[in-house]
């Protein structure tokens, strides 16, 4: 089966310019995850959706990030306007099973991630 | 909150040398503990995990066990290769029902060389 599928892989864009990333899970995936990771810092936790629904968007960092998954399948995440501080790379995650992390047979299929530059 | 300290990198290591990275964790609670490792060019997988105390979660010749009276979970392998060259990263999530966040540490790059 095809994996779960992030792009672009990379991203170059200016402080103040809007970038849209996507990640297209595995097919039948209801959970899908967005992580990023800052400057080599620890991966951290951005939201969870469940089908169309948010299920978790505590981690969002502010109100210039917007995530949707319309339809349940795919999901974009938009920056607007870019600042620095949003460099790192954009880790997307699907999951079939439901239920706590612990508890699933099937582990999260993570992307490649994108690479976000904003200089 | 939950946080996940790893020991700093890279850690450069010779073939078939002894393996440790160190992890300890800060929870609430009973946490599950996971390792995961990201090749080079590629995602994040899943290498091994460990759902309460004393458990032993291992896979590919890695282990590491889980120790709530030290709150670690250190990953060790006793003869590493090449191939197992790439970046680790200690992570849990919470025991609370619904709690599907992973809390990651900063990860270690790993090279070993032949």
């Amino acid at each position: 089966e095809a994996g779960v599928t992030q792009f672009p892989s990379h991203s170059v864009i200016e402080k103040g310019q809007t970038v849209t990333l996507r990640c297209d899970p595995i097919s039948g995936h209801d959970n899908l995850y967005w992580y990023r990771r800052v400057m080599g810092k620890e991966i951290k936790f951005l939201l969870h959706f469940v089908k169309e629904s948010k299920q978790d968007e505590s981690g969002m960092p502010n109100n210039r990030f917007l995530a949707e998954r319309t339809g349940g399948t795919y999901s974009t995440l938009k920056v607007q306007p870019a600042e620095l501080e949003d460099s790192g790379v954009y880790f997307c995650a699907s999951s079939q099973d439901a239920g706590p992390l612990r508890d699933r047979n099937s582990p999260l299929h993570f992307g490649n991630g994108t690479r976000l530059t904003v200089t | 909150g939950n946080s996940v300290t790893q020991m700093e990198g890279p850690v450069t290591l010779s073939e078939e040398a002894f393996l440790t990275i160190n992890c300890t964790y800060t929870a609430t609670g009973y946490p599950s503990l996971f390792w995961y490792v990201q090749y080079p060019g590629e995602g994040l997988q899943l290498l091994l995990k460990a759902t309460k105390a004393d458990d032993k979660g291992s896979n590919k010749g890695f282990e590491a066990t889980y120790r709530k009276e030290t709150t670690s979970f250190h990953l060790e392998k006793g003869s590493v290769q090449v191939s197992d060259s790439a970046v680790y990263f200690c992570a849990l999530t919470d025991s609370n029902f619904g709690n599907e966040k992973l809390t990651f540490g900063t990860g270690t790059r790993l090279t070993i060389i032949p």
